[in-house]
C-alpha cells in the first residue's frame, strides 16, 4: 500500500527557505502515470495547491507562488521536494504532499493519495 | 474566473443522510470534480469522482454510503446513513487551464 510522508523544519524564520520533503513508501515514485503535488493549507483555511513535479523532473507551478516555488524529486531516494522563498507569515500552514493521478481526459487530474501533512511555521 | 462554490456548512442527525453541493463557475460547467473529505487533524481522503453526466467512479475501499450525482453546474456528494466518523471538511477539487482548483470547502456536524 502506497504511502506518503512529508518531513522537514516546523520553524522557519521570516525571508528564508522552507524546505520539505515527501517520502513514498510501498510504490514507485518512477510511474509515467502520476505526478506528485504539494498542497497547503492555513489554520481554519480551505486547501491550495502549490505546485506539482513528475519522475521526470517535469513540474508546473500555481502562478501565484511561482516566482517562489522550487520543486525536486529524487527517484533513488523515491522522494520529492519543495523549496519555497522569501518566506512570510502567510506562508504558515500545513502542508501536504499528493500523488496526483491522470484522470484520462473524460475526468480531470486529481489527488487519489494524501500524506497526513506536516505542520510550519513562519516566525522569528 | 475558476471557481468552485460550497456552503459553508451542512449537518444531519446520526443515521440520516446529507446532500453537498459543490457550484461550478460558468467556464468550469461541464467540468468534472474529485471530492476529498478531510478529518479533524488528519490528511485529505479521496472519496468519489463526478462528471457532468452524472457518472461517477469511488476511490479504492469507499464505502457506497458516498454517493455522487449532478444537475448542471452543481456536483453533489450525498453521505447516507450518516456515521459520527463522517464528521469533517469536505472539499471539491477540480484541473482547469493547468491549476488545480479547490472548492471551499463544506464542514459538516453529525448531530
Amino acid at each position: 500500500q502506497v504511502q506518503l510522508q512529508e518531513s522537514g523544519p516546523g520553524l522557519v524564520k521570516p525571508s528564508q527557505t522552507l524546505s520539505l520533503t515527501c517520502t513514498v513508501s510501498g510504490g514507485s515514485i518512477n510511474s509515467g502515470n502520476y505526478y506528485w503535488s504539494w498542497i497547503r493549507q492555513p489554520a481554519g483555511k480551505g486547501l491550495e495547491w502549490i505546485g506539482r513535479i513528475h519522475f521526470s523532473g517535469s513540474t508546473s507551478y500555481n502562478p501565484s507562488l511561482k516566482s517562489r516555488v522550487t520543486m525536486s524529486v529524487d527517484t533513488s531516494r523515491n522522494q520529492f521536494s519543495l523549496m519555497l522563498s522569501s518566506v512570510t507569515a502567510a506562508d504558515t500552514a500545513v502542508y501536504y504532499c499528493a500523488r496526483d493521478i491522470d484522470g484520462g481526459g473524460y475526468w480531470p487530474w486529481y489527488f487519489d493519495l494524501w500524506g497526513r501533512g506536516t505542520r510550519v511555521t513562519v516566525s522569528s | 474566473q475558476l471557481v468552485l462554490t460550497q456552503s459553508p456548512s451542512a449537518s444531519a442527525s446520526l443515521g440520516a443522510s446529507v446532500k453537498l453541493t459543490c457550484t461550478l463557475s460558468s467556464e468550469l460547467y461541464r467540468y468534472a470534480i474529485a471530492w476529498h473529505q478531510q478529518q479533524p487533524d488528519k490528511g485529505p481522503r479521496f472519496l468519489i469522482l463526478i462528471n457532468s453526466d452524472g457518472s461517477r467512479i469511488r476511490g479504492d475501499g469507499i464505502p457506497d454510503r458516498f454517493s455522487g450525482s449532478t444537475s448542471g453546474a452543481e456536483r453533489y456528494l450525498t453521505i447516507s446513513s450518516l456515521q459520527s466518523e463522517d464528521e469533517a471538511d469536505y472539499y471539491c477539487q477540480t484541473w482547469a487551464t493547468g491549476n488545480y482548483v479547490f472548492g471551499t470547502g463544506t464542514k459538516v456536524t453529525v448531530l
